[in-house]
């Protein structure tokens, strides 16, 4: 399958950890990255190479992967982290496909 | 720091071709580590990916738009380009230019992940 599976929507209290996933066979062997997009603004790369964080992007996102899963962890959750996060990996004719993402709420 | 700026027509009629240019400051295109690439979003919707191009010129395409879409690029300008064919309403989107990592993580493994983006351009296809 070339799909990758979000839960649509993930709500998170203030200073709290949430955890979202990236589910599909691809991510067993094809790594993309995660992607946080505030509204009227281009997506940010928060995260690649399973869990390293591009330069001043915060060390409360971390990464994971297992099996034909991906997980973005956020620990300590801020107001501003608010966002829509979606996660990639690749096809195997290479080409790159999109998680639906996710819309995160931080109460 | 590396910055790409999109630059096309916001409006676009049916039937006609959108024709949108990258323009990369700060940086070289000509980087043997990175293809160059297009994503586009429709209103209130995902991330769709249309095809990348490496700075010699091989390029790869969404096989869902592949028979429409051609990116090329432009060197001596620093530049790459996409051209979508026969436009329709389905065609409105936010299209954003970006830099993809390609990289060979051995055993079988490899990672494809997009670190540099442009701002955005809304392009509509509208009569």
């Amino acid at each position: 399958s070339s799909e990758l599976t979000q839960d649509p929507a993930v709500s998170v209290a203030l200073g709290q950890t949430v955890r979202i996933t990236c589910q599909g066979e691809s991510l067993r062997n094809f790594y993309g990255g995660w992607y946080q997009q505030k509204p009227g603004q281009a997506p940010l790369l928060v995260l690649y190479h399973k869990n390293n964080r591009p330069s001043g992007i915060p060390d409360r996102f971390s990464g994971s992967t297992s099996g034909n899963t991906a997980s973005l962890t956020i620990t300590g959750s801020q107001a501003e982290d608010e966002a829509d996060y979606y996660c990639n990996s690749r096809d195997r004719s290479g080409t790159v496909i999109f998680g639906g993402g996710t819309k995160l709420t931080v109460l | 720091q590396l910055q790409l700026q999109e630059s096309g027509p916001g409006l676009v009629k049916p039937s006609e071709t959108l024709s949108l240019t990258c323009t990369v400051s700060g940086g070289s295109i000509s980087i043997s580590t990175y293809y160059w690439g297009w994503i586009r979003q429709p209103p209130g919707k995902g991330l769709e990916w249309i095809g990348s191009i490496f700075y010699r010129g091989t390029t790869y395409y969404n096989s869902s738009l592949e028979s429409r879409a051609t990116v090329s690029v432009d060197t001596s300008k620093n530049q790459f380009s996409l051209r979508l064919r026969s436009v329709t309403a389905a065609d409105t989107s936010v299209y954003y230019c970006m830099r993809q990592v390609r990289e060979d993580g051995g055993n079988g493994n490899d990672y494809y992940y997009m670190d540099v983006w442009g701002k955005g351009t809304t392009v509509t296809v509208s009569s």
